[in-house]
């Protein structure tokens, strides 16, 4: 059983681009969290999202960045027009159904350059 | 709206020395979760903590929690430089939806 696969783990991208961040749940599980995390710093929610709903968006900006877990495939966190505060490690984490520990993916290092 | 606080955030210890990390909680958490985090690496999961009363170990590690305190601890005994990490506690609200602390940044010094 795959642990939580996110892609790419590095990237760059110029100022104005699109970074699009995919994280595959485990196998089973229905509950993707994103989390944003600056260098020494601690986690910072971003989004809940169950299979096809977004739960909890309460910690994403409401400008440029959007998330969506379709029915297949991977969850997809999406930031357009990135700017230089954009850098950070993002990760996602997942959970079965019924509330169980979460399990992390290794993060996507985004660099906005 | 529940809240999670840990205390301290940051740690200097020597090896060999035992010390407690706190992590309160502002409103009932149905479960209680702690993570550690090596620099540049992700978060694995360390214990999950279910009930009040429930006490957890892993080594050198040992975990608490006490419900009507709204209170869990995570105890380092005799530590060693592997431990050198930051940990962080996480609790959880309607939804599954994990709501975390800052971390504690824990340094240990041979």
């Amino acid at each position: 059983n795959a642990g939580v696969m996110q892609n790419p783990r590095h990237l760059v991208r110029r100022r104005g681009q699109e970074a699009r961040l995919r994280c595959s749940p485990m196998k089973g599980h229905s509950h993707v969290y994103w989390y944003r995390q600056l260098p020494e710093e601690g986690l910072k929610f971003m989004v809940y999202l169950q299979k096809e709903n977004i739960i909890d968006e309460s910690g994403m900006p409401k400008e440029r960045f959007s998330a969506e877990f379709p029915k297949e495939g991977p969850s997809i966190l999406r930031i357009q027009q990135v700017v230089r505060g954009d850098s950070a490690a993002y990760f996602c984490a997942t959970q079965g159904q019924g509330g169980t520990e979460a399990f992390f993916g290794q993060g996507t290092r985004l660099t906005v350059v | 709206e529940l809240k999670v606080e840990q205390n301290p955030l940051f740690l200097s210890m020597q090896e060999g020395k035992n010390y407690t990390i706190y992590c309160n909680y502002s409103t009932t958490s149905d479960r209680l979760y702690w993570y550690r985090q090596d620099p540049g690496k992700s978060l694995e999961s360390l214990f999950v903590l279910l009930s009040n009363g429930a006490v957890k170990q892993e080594g050198r590690l040992m975990a608490s929690l006490d419900t009507k305190a709204r209170l869990s601890t995570l105890h380092i005994t005799a530590a060693v430089h592997d431990l050198s990490a930051t940990y962080f506690c996480a609790g959880e609200r309607g939804n599954y939806q994990l709501i975390w602390g800052a971390g504690t940044k824990l340094i240990i010094k041979p």
